[in-house]
């Protein structure tokens, strides 16, 4: 079972929709988690942090449940510009990150 | 501007060859890493550096080798015993080992083997 799991998608929504999607992970020691946003054929760059009681930046929120170990982002008012891939990130006490492979999201006009 | 540069962008190798990819930061980062991207799979890391002269492997650190002689400098040479070298590699670096959460990637260089 691999460390850390995301529903690949594509999520094709219009402008203006909300967009949500999960991501899975194995280790009940997991730490810290986040998301990170990558556009196509680029790096990643950190898109937020998860904290316990949840957390907006904007119009993103994550959640997370440590019970079901699973987080969540959500997407409010979706724009052209949230097109990308979003990895699902996971630390443990190692001072290492688990990726996960990503889940893909359009938005179109 | 600070950052972090990889060069090259699209490397091209025959096979049974070595070849070295470069990554350079002036963010005066402290702890460096080197991951491979993979379709459909999640960054996998290679090698890590939390300081000078000190490199640690990663998950999948066969075929692969690192040196940290600058704090600024983490080369990473795919060897010819790396049997499957053709992805996407990733350079990254965080101010120091307790903030390895927050990476700061470079651009990447695209590795295909002939």
């Amino acid at each position: 079972r691999k460390e850390v799991e995301q529903d690949p998608g594509p999520f094709n929504v219009p402008e203006g929709a909300t967009v949500a999607f999960n991501c899975t992970y194995s280790n009940s020691a997991s730490q810290s988690f986040f998301w990170y946003r990558q556009d196509c054929r680029k790096e990643p760059k950190l898109l937020m942090s998860v904290y316990s009681s949840g957390n907006e930046d904007g119009r993103f929120t994550a959640q997370l449940n440590r019970a079901s170990q699973y987080i969540s982002l959500l997407i409010r008012d979706s724009k052209l510009s949230d097109s990308a891939t979003y990895l699902c990130v996971v630390t443990h006490n190692d001072y290492k990150l688990s990726f996960g492979a990503g889940t893909t999201v359009t938005v179109r006009a | 501007d600070g950052g972090i540069t990889q060069s090259p962008k699209y490397l091209f190798r025959k096979e049974g060859q070595n070849v070295t990819l470069s990554c350079e930061q002036n963010l005066n980062h402290d702890a460096m890493y080197w991951y491979r991207q993979d379709p459909g799979q999640g960054l996998r890391l290679i090698y890590y550096s939390q300081i000078v002269n000190d490199f640690q492997k990663g998950d999948i650190a066969e075929g692969y080798s690192v040196s940290r002689e600058k704090k600024e400098s983490f080369p990473l040479t795919v060897t010819s015993a790396q049997k499957n070298p053709t992805a996407f590699y990733l350079c990254a670096s965080t101010k120091d080992r307790s903030s390895y959460n927050e990476q700061f990637f470079g651009p990447g260089t695209r590795l295909t083997v002939l």
